[in-house]
Parts: structure tokens; sequence; C-alpha cells
């Protein structure tokens, strides 16, 4: 149980457009989704904590008119990163929290990333 | 905000036991949490310590000292798929901070 499925697992795209990533639930619901960015072999780096129903909480230093998010339903979260450039070249990764609990009596879900190429 | 150090990289072979460490300055955190990452993948949770001590979970186990501002992850019996990195990560209620990761090779 506790399945996180992130769409795409790998995107090619030319800067200047915009791409768009699931991040899924399967199996439950959650209220809290989180996304984060990883560089090759350096740490998760939070971008924004996603609610449900509600404006993403970002992270600071994070734009979040590039860095698009939406959370419309208990199930689905979206990151949108508009007008990419190289520079956002990068792995994204999302994780969930299940609905009711915290992250002191659940462990994060991860979903299993998406490595975004800005050409 | 809140600093969590870890060894950069650790090597050691098959059968062998690790500690990864984590020392961290920062306080007021539920708890102490550890990660496994495999390389383009997804991190999986192994372990949590809400509380000062041991926590043991199989061939893995971790510790956490509030007063030493100090945990580690402890892996016994080390396998060569335990070759991943390894993340600590303080969790402030939802909010959680991760460490910059150890990468473990484990060798023949």
């Amino acid at each position: 149980g506790a399945v996180v499925s992130q769409h795409p697992s790998w995107v090619i795209c030319k800067s200047g457009t915009s791409v768009k990533i699931e991040c899924r639930s399967l199996d439950f619901q959650a209220t809290t989704m989180f996304w984060y960015r990883q560089f090759p072999k350096q740490s998760l780096m939070l971008m924004a904590t996603s609610n449900e129903g509600s404006k993403a909480t970002y992270e600071q230093g994070v734009e979040k008119d590039k860095f698009l998010i939406n959370h419309a339903s208990l199930t689905l979260s979206t990151l949108t990163v508009t007008s990419a450039h190289p520079e956002d070249s990068s792995f994204y990764i999302c994780s969930a929290l299940q609905a009711g609990a915290s992250s002191y009596n659940s462990p994060l879900h991860f979903g299993n990333g998406t490595r975004l190429t800005v050409t | 905000g809140q600093s969590l150090e870890q060894p950069s990289e650790v090597t050691a072979v098959e059968g062998a036991i690790v500690q990864i460490n984590c020392t961290y300055q920062t306080s007021g955190f539920y708890g102490l949490s550890w990660y496994q990452q495999h390389d383009g993948g997804a991190p999986t949770f192994l372990s949590y310590n809400a509380l000062d001590g041991l926590e043991e979970t199989g061939r893995f186990s971790s510790f956490l000292s509030r007063s030493d501002s100090y945990g580690y992850l402890l892996l016994q019996e080390l396998q060569m798929k335990d070759s991943a990195s390894y993340f600590c990560a303080v969790d402030y209620n939802n909010d959680m901070r991760f460490g910059a990761g150890t990468r473990l090779t484990v060798k023949p």
C-alpha cells in the first residue's frame, strides 16, 4: 500500500516551454504533498508544500510564478515548470502524506521522480 | 535554519557493519528520520526516532540523542543491494528537511 505515482518519469523540453509533472497517491488520500528538487549527488531540497484545496506554500527563493503547483484533489498534485530554462534541468520528486496523518507518525511516501532536461 | 551534517561517502565490505552519523544544529523538531535512495529512484523510509534511544528494524537500526544533537543509522550484515544514498531528515511536523546524504558503497 501507500503508492505514489509520478508522471512522467523523464521529459526533455525546449527552452521557453512549460512542463507539467503529476503526482498521484494511488491507494490513499493525501491532504498534503511536497515537491522537492534534487541535483546530482545532492540532497532533496523542499520547493513547496501543497495542501488540497488551498494555495501552496513555497520555500524561500522558489519562484511561485515559475513553479505552479495545483492540488485540486486528495489524490493529485501537479507541478508546472513554466518557461523552462536549462538551469531548471533537475530531478523533481514529490511525496505525499496520508490524510489524517502527521509526519511524526507516518513516513513520507515518495514518487519515483521526474528527470527534466531543458535544451 | 536547520543544518544537518552527514559524511559524504562511506565504503564498507559485504557482511560488515557500518554506522552513518548525522549531527545537527537545530531544535524543536519532532523526530529524526532516515531514508534510502538508490540512484535515480525514490527515497524510501527506513527508520524514525521520535524519542532518544535505539530503534531497530531488521538489519537497520537508528539512534537519536537530542542532548548530543546527534543521531546515526546502523546497517548490519551489509549486502551489495545496500549500496545507495542515505539521508537523515528532521521532522518539524509535516515539514521534513533533509541532510546532504551519505553515499554508501558496499564492496564484495
